[in-house]
């Protein structure tokens, strides 16, 4: 069985970097897709973007410019970086590992709220 | 941002069946691009419920049951139980964004 565990610091400042990681445990993982996903409060998901096993990333368009997502596979561990957040990056943010290659998302992390206030 | 629509909500009474439809366009859905969808219960993580289009993986009950046609697809929830109250969320890939996009999101209320 696959499990998610993320982590990362839940309180930051408009302009500081949001920073946070996700641990699998269980499964195969080098040849894994990895995913950031984010939600609002009260409202719905959003993909962030993933990583492949070749290392190779996918943003979304809105994010592209701030967003940068890295894996280490000695740790079994991927990251994820937003730059210059404000509040509008207010969410709980969700790691999960793509089902193989049919594109959705088949194991979650359990979410890390991260609040951007002055 | 968005691009799949869902009902707001939905609500039936134990017992009943509901429907939750998922409205794409022809850069997603129609493109031929699966569909899945989520279960969020209460301050939970969302968890697979029906994966390309109408496989449920296992554990998940049969009253659970997905379709797909054109640009849109819809989940089904016969024998409503109120276990099922929870946010459901359809999501695919979008070849506008080059990336995967989600459902706005259907509250389920069991009466």
């Amino acid at each position: 069985q696959v499990q998610l565990q993320q982590w990362g610091a839940g309180l930051l400042k408009p302009s500081e970097t949001l920073s946070l990681t996700c641990a699998v445990y269980g499964g195969s993982f080098s040849g894994d897709h990895w995913i950031w996903i984010r939600q609002p409060p009260g409202k719905g998901l959003e993909w962030i973007g993933e990583i492949n096993p070749s290392g190779g990333t996918k943003y979304n368009p809105s994010l592209k410019s701030r967003v940068s997502i890295s894996v280490d596979t000695s740790k079994n561990q991927f990251s994820l970086r937003l730059n210059s957040v404000t509040a509008a990056d207010t969410a709980v943010y969700y790691c999960a590992k793509m089902g193989g290659m049919l594109e959705y998302f088949q194991y979650w992390g359990q979410g890390t709220l991260v609040t951007v206030s002055s | 941002q968005s691009v799949l629509t869902q009902p707001p909500s939905v609500s039936g009474a134990p017992g009943q069946r509901v429907s939750i439809s998922c409205i794409g366009s022809t850069s997603n859905i129609g493109a031929g691009y699966d569909v899945h969808w989520y279960q969020q219960l209460p301050g939970t993580a969302p968890k697979l419920l029906i994966y390309s289009n109408n496989n449920r993986p296992s554990g998940v009950p049969d009253r659970f049951s997905g379709s797909k046609s054109g640009t849109s697809a819809s989940l089904a929830i016969t024998g409503l139980q109120a276990e099922d109250e929870a946010d459901y969320y359809c999501q695919s890939h979008d070849s506008s964004l080059s990336g995967y996009v989600f459902g706005t999101g259907t509250k389920v209320t069991v009466l």
